[in-house]
């Protein structure tokens, strides 16, 4: 338990659906992040949120919106998603978004997205 | 750019055997630098985190050291177990907004 939770854990969606990834954290951190892990690539940022702010998104298509209400609750709202969307989404956390020396950031299980 | 190589992609040994893990990265101007495990279907646990003014740090059978000169940091597992078997990720904090750049990982193998 990393204090980072996840739902749902699997997700199956056609493209025409529309669902949201939820993630909460329990560990008193500032930041937030969702990363995207396919097969065979390195984890990709896809978007930071830093007291509830947005601070960074990395040209991620417009199908992904994410929506962070507090500090604690992150989701990403999926809709007319591809095929190649399907893919690990893991959400993180870290006491500060800032450059720092110390911060560490955990991460939650995961959601299996998968679009048919 | 930072980018981060971990080669080989995969690797078996032998129950009982110390190993060490490669990690390296372009930029060397770096925050920190952390060790992750992946088990298969699951999310990311860190296991070392090494801060830029440190050499080594350690956890049990773990050790991570860090050359920030040359841009490698290895992993040394110690007597493995075959409840090491997994994914090894090395990422790297740099940059103005403080990103972590992740390697592909190792897979790990240990065989009883």
């Amino acid at each position: 338990e990393t204090g980072v939770t996840q739902t749902p854990r699997h997700l199956v969606m056609g493209m025409t659906n529309k669902k949201s990834l939820k993630c909460e954290q329990h560990l008193g951190h500032n930041a937030m992040y969702w990363y995207k892990q396919s097969a065979k690539k390195p984890l990709e940022l896809m978007f930071v949120y830093s007291l509830e702010e947005r601070v960074e998104n990395n040209s991620v298509p417009s199908r992904f919106s994410p929506e962070c209400p507090n500090s604690s609750h992150l989701f990403l709202h999926l809709h007319t998603l591809q095929p190649e969307d399907s893919a690990l989404y893991l959400c993180a956390s870290s006491q500060a978004w800032v450059a720092s020396s110390g911060n560490t950031i955990y991460f939650g299980e995961g959601s299996w997205l998968t679009v048919v | 750019k930072q980018e981060v190589t971990q080669i080989p992609a995969a690797l078996s040994v032998p129950e009982g055997e110390n190993l060490v893990l490669n990690c390296s990265f372009t930029d060397s101007a770096i925050y920190n630098l952390q060790w992750f495990r992946q088990d298969p279907g699951k999310g990311l646990t860190s296991l070392l985190l090494i801060q830029s003014s440190q050499r080594e740090q350690t956890s049990g059978r773990l050790n991570a050291s860090l050359d920030k000169s040359s841009g490698r940091s290895t992993l040394y597992i110690a007597a493995s177990q075959p409840g090491d078997s997994a994914t090894y990720l090395c990422a790297v904090n740099s940059g103005a907004n403080s990103k972590l750049t992740f390697g592909k990982g190792i897979t790990l193998s240990v065989r009883p």
